[in-house]
């Protein structure tokens, strides 16, 4: 029982380059989420999903696009990197009942140069 | 609308001495409160919530939250801290979209 997984761990981008963060939980958990972990600043919701084939934004959607290929994956895709997008990234997934308490993955280290 | 406030920024303790993370919290209705705990290149791991009865919660790791509802406040507590405990802290608060919202996170330096 692996958990949430994330690929890369590590990745150092151009301006301008894209790339897709993957994720996948083994749990059955139907509701995924992508957030972004910057000092000082907690971590800030970027995009939510509830189900298979559904994505909401959250509150630092901007610059990023997501996809819920299927129940166990939920990817994010950085279509023109920027610098302020370095940060570190985590999934995190939860049952849809109480307490809806969310699973983190380890984290993917982005450096936008 | 639902948010948390971790006042600290640090925490340092000593070894062996009582360890206390606070966390306030603005909600309207009744509370579900967690904590997580950060170790460094690490993801985020549950340590303890809070959903409704004993107002005092024990989690993993020695680790305990009592619940204020007149102080609005959930602190985690650990009696004897050990150096191991070093991490980076986070309270949240489930919003009333089921989301949750985070503390901007407590750095805890335990020293020998």
């Amino acid at each position: 029982n692996a958990g949430v997984t994330q690929t890369p761990k590590f990745q150092v981008l151009k301006t301008g380059q894209s790339m897709t963060l993957q994720c996948a939980q083994d749990m059955n958990h139907n509701s995924m989420y992508w957030y972004r972990q910057d000092p000082g600043m907690g971590l800030r919701l970027i995009y939510y999903s509830a189900s298979e084939g559904t994505t909401d934004k959250g509150e630092v959607p901007n610059g990023y696009n997501v996809s819920r290929l299927n129940k166990r994956e939920f990817s994010l895709r950085l279509e023109s990197a920027a610098p302020s997008q370095t940060s570190v990234y985590f999934c995190a997934s939860s049952a849809d009942r109480l307490p809806y308490e969310q699973y983190f993955g380890p984290g993917t280290r982005l450096t936008v140069t | 609308a639902q948010s948390v406030a971790q006042p600290e920024d640090q925490v340092n303790v000593a070894e062996g001495n009582p360890l206390t993370v606070k966390c306030t919290y603005s909600v309207s209705g009744n509370p579900y409160l967690f904590w997580y705990v950060q170790y460094p290149n690490r993801g985020l791991q549950f340590l303890l919530k809070y959903i409704t009865g004993d107002n005092l919660v024990k989690g993993s790791y020695g680790f305990e939250a009592e619940f204020n509802k007149s102080q609005t406040s959930f602190h985690l507590k650990k009696p004897s801290a050990l150096v191991s405990d070093s991490a980076l802290y986070f309270c949240a608060i489930r919003r009333g979209d089921y989301k949750l919202s985070f503390g901007a996170g407590t750095t805890v330096t335990v020293r020998a």
